[in-house]
C-alpha cells in the first residue's frame, strides 16, 4: 500500500542543523510532487515546502525560507529536508505528504518525526 | 496572500449533525480540502475539491462550498469523530491551512 515514513528527527541545539528523510513506497514516487509540513506542540498544521516530481519547481513558506532546503532522489524513492540555523520555534513534528493530484490534495501523510530544538 | 478562518471549537451530541466552516477571501476561486487529525496521529484526508470524498472515508462526512466559505458536515456524528479538523487551500503557489477546529462529541 502507499506509505510514507519519515526519519531523522531528534534533539538539536539552537543554531544547529538536521536533515529529515521521507521514504516512499507503494506508488510511483517519481510521478508526484511531495511536500513537507510541521506541527508545533499543541498547534495547527503548517506547510513549509514542496517540490515537483523532477525537482524543477520548489516553494518554501516565508517562515522557513533561507533556512531549509527540500530535495528528492527519485532513484531511492526518497524526499529530504535539510534544516539549518534551527530555533526553538522550529520544534515540531515534521510530516511529509504526497500531493495527489492537480486539485491540491495531500494524501497520504507519513507518521511524522519529532524535531526538538533546545539547549 | 489570504487566510483561512475556522472556529476553534464545535460541540455536537452523538447522532447529531456537526458543521465546521472555513472562510477565506479567495475560497470562491479555490478548492478546499479537509483533514481529520486525532491525538498522536497524522492527518487523514476527508474531503477534496470542496465536495469529493475518498472511497475509504465514511459517507457521513461531506463537504460543500458557497461564496467564500467551505463547510465540512458530519452527519450522525459518532464518538470516534472527536478530533481536530483542518481546512486547506492554495494561494497561487503556496499552501494554506485553517487554524483547526476541535470537535467535541458530548
Amino acid at each position: 500500500q502507499v506509505q510514507l515514513v519519515e526519519s531523522g528527527g531528534g534533539l538539536v541545539k539552537p543554531g544547529g542543523s538536521l536533515t529529515l528523510s521521507c521514504a516512499a513506497s507503494g506508488f510511483s514516487f517519481s510521478d508526484y510532487y511531495m511536500g513537507w509540513f510541521r506541527q508545533a506542540p499543541g498547534k495547527g498544521l503548517e506547510w513549509i515546502s514542496y517540490i515537483s516530481s523532477r525537482s524543477t519547481i520548489i516553494y518554501y513558506a516565508d517562515s522557513v525560507k533561507g533556512r531549509i532546503t527540500i530535495s528528492r532522489d527519485n532513484a531511492y524513492n526518497s524526499l529530504y529536508l535539510q534544516m539549518h540555523s534551527l530555533r526553538a520555534e522550529d520544534t515540531a513534528v515534521y510530516y511529509c505528504a504526497r500531493l495527489s493530484d492537480g486539485y491540491g490534495r495531500f494524501d497520504p501523510w507519513g507518521q511524522g518525526t519529532l524535531v526538538t530544538v533546545s539547549s | 496572500s489570504y487566510e483561512l478562518t475556522q472556529p476553534p471549537s464545535v460541540s455536537v451530541s452523538p447522532g447529531q449533525t456537526a458543521s465546521i466552516t472555513c472562510s477565506g477571501d479567495k475560497l470562491g476561486d479555490r478548492y478546499a480540502c479537509w483533514y481529520q487529525q486525532k491525538p498522536g496521529q497524522s492527518p487523514i484526508l476527508l474531503i477534496y475539491q470542496d465536495t469529493k470524498r475518498p472511497s475509504e472515508i465514511p459517507e457521513r462526512f461531506s463537504g460543500s462550498s458557497s461564496g467564500k466559505t467551505a463547510t465540512l458536515t458530519i452527519s450522525g456524528t459518532q464518538a470516534m469523530d472527536e478530533a481536530d479538523y483542518y481546512c486547506q487551500a492554495w494561494d497561487t503557489s503556496t499552501v494554506l491551512f485553517g487554524g483547526g477546529t476541535k470537535l467535541t462529541v458530548l
